[in-house]
């Protein structure tokens, strides 16, 4: 287990069609987060889990956008009917939070881009 | 809602030459952590601040905290080629459970 793992790295989809992300976390992190980055901006946080759990998602994001982790493990991420504005990289995170209430940095995998055309 | 605030937007140096990234919240932090991304890659985690007015070092790189726990510096002495890439400073919010980005600051650089 070397990092975070993100699936597929490119889609390009019609607009309207479905598409669902992949994302596995490293195993030993609980937390595991989806952020969306456009050009020239900063990551932009979609939604977040802890374990199995959904905790938060972002208000800005639509109802056409829905997340999942089952049994704590890995995540998906589907946008539902797409549009043009949806494309963007897709980043997914995972970090450890201990008991503590301490958060140790956020490892990104490698992203998912997405080009809706 | 929360904002992070991150100048300049672009930085462009000679090698060698000193480098400076300023973030500042609109919200207190409970702790501020700073990424980079090179071009066509992923953020990277560099470095947590957690308390008021902390400075830390790491070889050439210095951040700082400010002491109302809203604003946070990057300070690169003497640029190298591989310093290039965009800087993200990310602040937690207190009570809150995830990281706001800023926009980065992305430094280029003349060899």
């Amino acid at each position: 287990d070397t990092g975070v793992s993100q699936d597929p790295r490119h889609k390009i989809t019609k607009r309207g069609q479905n598409v669902t992300f992949r994302c596995d976390p490293i195993s030993e992190h609980n937390r595991l987060y989806w952020y969306r980055q456009t050009l020239g901006q900063g990551p932009e946080f979609l939604t977040y889990f802890q374990n199995e759990a959904q905790l938060e998602k972002s208000r800005l994001l639509s109802d056409r956008f829905s997340a999942e982790r089952p049994k704590g493990s890995f995540s998906t991420l589907e946008i539902q009917r797409t549009e043009q504005g949806d494309s963007a990289m897709y980043l997914c995170a995972s970090s450890l939070r201990t008991g503590f209430n301490f958060n140790y940095g956020y490892t990104f995998g490698s992203g998912t881009r997405l080009t809706v055309v | 809602g929360q904002q992070v605030m991150q100048i300049p937007q672009y930085q462009h140096v000679q090698e060698g030459e000193d480098f400076t990234t300023y973030c500042n919240s609109s919200t207190t932090l409970s702790n501020i952590q700073w990424y980079k991304q090179r071009p066509g890659g992923h953020p990277v985690f560099l470095i947590q601040l957690v308390k008021s007015g902390e400075v830390k070092k790491q070889k050439r790189l210095t951040f700082q905290f400010g002491e109302a726990k809203k604003n946070s510096s990057l300070h690169i002495t003497a640029t190298q080629t591989t310093d290039v890439g965009t800087y993200f400073c990310a602040g937690m919010v207190v009570g809150a459970q995830k990281l706001v980005f800023g926009q980065g600051t992305r430094l280029t650089i003349n060899p």
